[in-house]
């Protein structure tokens, strides 16, 4: 089955640093990445995703680039805000087929 | 309107009792899924079910079992609650066919005492 782990396991920034989580994973046959956010108490909510045949796709403050070769892909977030506390999953997965949850990057950001 | 909601929100239970979790989607999804968080926050894959039929049976305990009467429908029956059942369960739902963005239910926080 899928190894999917990410890095950092915790992250402390400053408000308006950015943050930076990687998620590496094994299955050569994924070609979904998406990433989760869950803020304290709550669900687990799609922040943003790609498919193989992008390597970057970015929404506001936040990127997700792919390096479909080195099989990892990565989350950046831009001029951080204490909202953006919570813990990040990564999810990748195969069209059709279950996603692998990594065991999530705790982000705080100080104000 | 919730888009997948399940209740209990709060479920507390002595051990060896059994307990039964709802979920229902109004998104008109063809896959749900039955996810339990630990206290680390691991998200691990318990069930899954397209139109009905169980598509992924994680190693699971035999004890918890899903139901699915019909596609916005998914619940989870638990026989002689343990210990270590106690958790996070969330429900959520897909597209399936190509598209699996997850959207999640609330959860539901199963202590068992």
């Amino acid at each position: 089955g899928e190894n999917v782990e990410q890095h950092p396991s915790t992250l402390s920034v400053q408000e308006g640093d950015s943050a930076v989580i990687k998620c590496t994973y094994s299955d050569s046959a994924s070609n979904y990445f998406p990433w989760y956010k869950q803020e304290l108490g709550k669900r687990p909510q799609l922040i943003i995703d790609i498919r193989s045949n992008v390597g970057e796709k970015k929404d506001q403050r936040i990127a997700v680039t792919l390096n479909k070769t080195a099989k990892h892909f990565s989350l950046h977030i831009t001029e951080t805000q204490p909202e953006d506390s919570a813990v990040y999953f990564c999810a990748p997965g195969a069209a059709g087929n279950k996603l692998t949850f990594g065991g999530g990057t705790r982000v705080l950001v100080k104000p | 309107d919730t888009a997948v909601s399940q209740t209990p929100k709060y479920l507390v239970t002595q051990m060896g009792n059994d307990k039964s979790i709802k979920c229902e989607q109004n998104l008109g999804h063809d896959t749900m899924y039955w996810y339990k968080q630990d206290s680390k926050k691991f998200l691990k894959i318990m069930f899954s079910y397209n139109n009905k039929e169980l598509i992924i049976n994680e190693t699971v305990p035999n004890r918890f079992s899903p139901k699915s009467p019909d596609k916005a429908h998914l619940n989870l029956h638990i026989n002689s609650l343990e210990l270590g059942d106690s958790a996070v369960y969330f429900c959520a739902s897909s597209q399936g066919d190509g598209d699996e963005k997850l959207f999640f239910g609330s959860g539901t926080q199963l202590s068992v005492l």
